[in-house]
């Protein structure tokens, strides 16, 4: 399994960024996937998940209104848009796999993508 | 929403010797319950699921226990790539939320 974050980076409050999250090594289209941030030094914080046919999507209260998560189960690819950012979005930015017939416990992450919400 | 504390903050152990981790919830989570590690800077690894799972690959050394509002994790012979932090996830109540960590660090 691999899972490879891409799009971070540094934006000004209010702005916007899109991550995506590529995925290999299993059937990207049979998994449940989610997006769970870090804030330096600080904990783990699930931001939102899609099922394995993006017909289903959750957000945590925090983002909720503001990130929208999605999925292309044909190019393999998991997204997160995220507007209207604010400096606590701060945060290294994990892309997670479901554990097989679990619902928001993560077997596989990919090594996270640093978004830096800053004038 | 659940509240999940884990004790110690830190801990200090010396390699070979048992280090036993603690995470209290604020309310029953049952076996609810998942830990990982993470190792600077590094994602976070799955340990152990429904308690007491260890997940693919997980050595035996890492042992998991109890229901309810106390919950455990247990790593006896500790090797130096133990020494990481490590954080429990509760999945009994929406939303799902975490530990604040544990430190495990070498005495």
């Amino acid at each position: 399994v691999q899972l490879l974050e891409s799009g971070g980076g540094l934006v000004q409050p209010g702005g916007s960024l899109k991550l995506s999250c590529a995925a290999s090594g299993f059937t990207f289209s049979s998994a449940g996937m989610s997006w769970v941030r870090q804030a330096p030094g600080k904990g783990l914080e699930w931001v939102s998940a899609i099922s394995d046919s993006g017909a289903n999507t959750f957000y945590a209260d925090s983002v909720k209104g503001r990130f929208t998560i999605s999925r292309d189960n044909s190019k393999n690819i998991l997204y997160l848009q995220m507007n209207s950012l604010r400096a606590e979005d701060t945060a290294i930015y994990y892309c997670a796999k479901d554990l097989h017939d679990y619902w928001l416990i993560w077997e596989s992450w990919g090594q996270g993508i640093l978004v830096t919400v800053s004038s | 929403e659940i509240v999940m504390t884990q004790s110690p903050a830190t801990l200090s152990v010396s390699p070979g010797d048992r280090a036993t981790l603690s995470c209290r919830a604020s309310q029953s989570i049952s076996s609810n319950l998942a830990w990982y590690q993470q190792k600077p800077g590094q994602a976070p690894r799955l340990l152990i699921y429904d308690a007491s799972t260890r997940a693919t690959g997980i050595p035996a050394r890492f042992s998991g226990s109890g229901s309810g509002t106390e919950l455990t994790l247990t790593i006896t012979s500790l090797q130096s790539e133990d020494f990481a932090v490590y954080f429990c996830q509760q999945y009994n109540h929406w939303p799902y939320t975490f530990g604040q960590g544990t430190t495990l660090e070498i005495k």
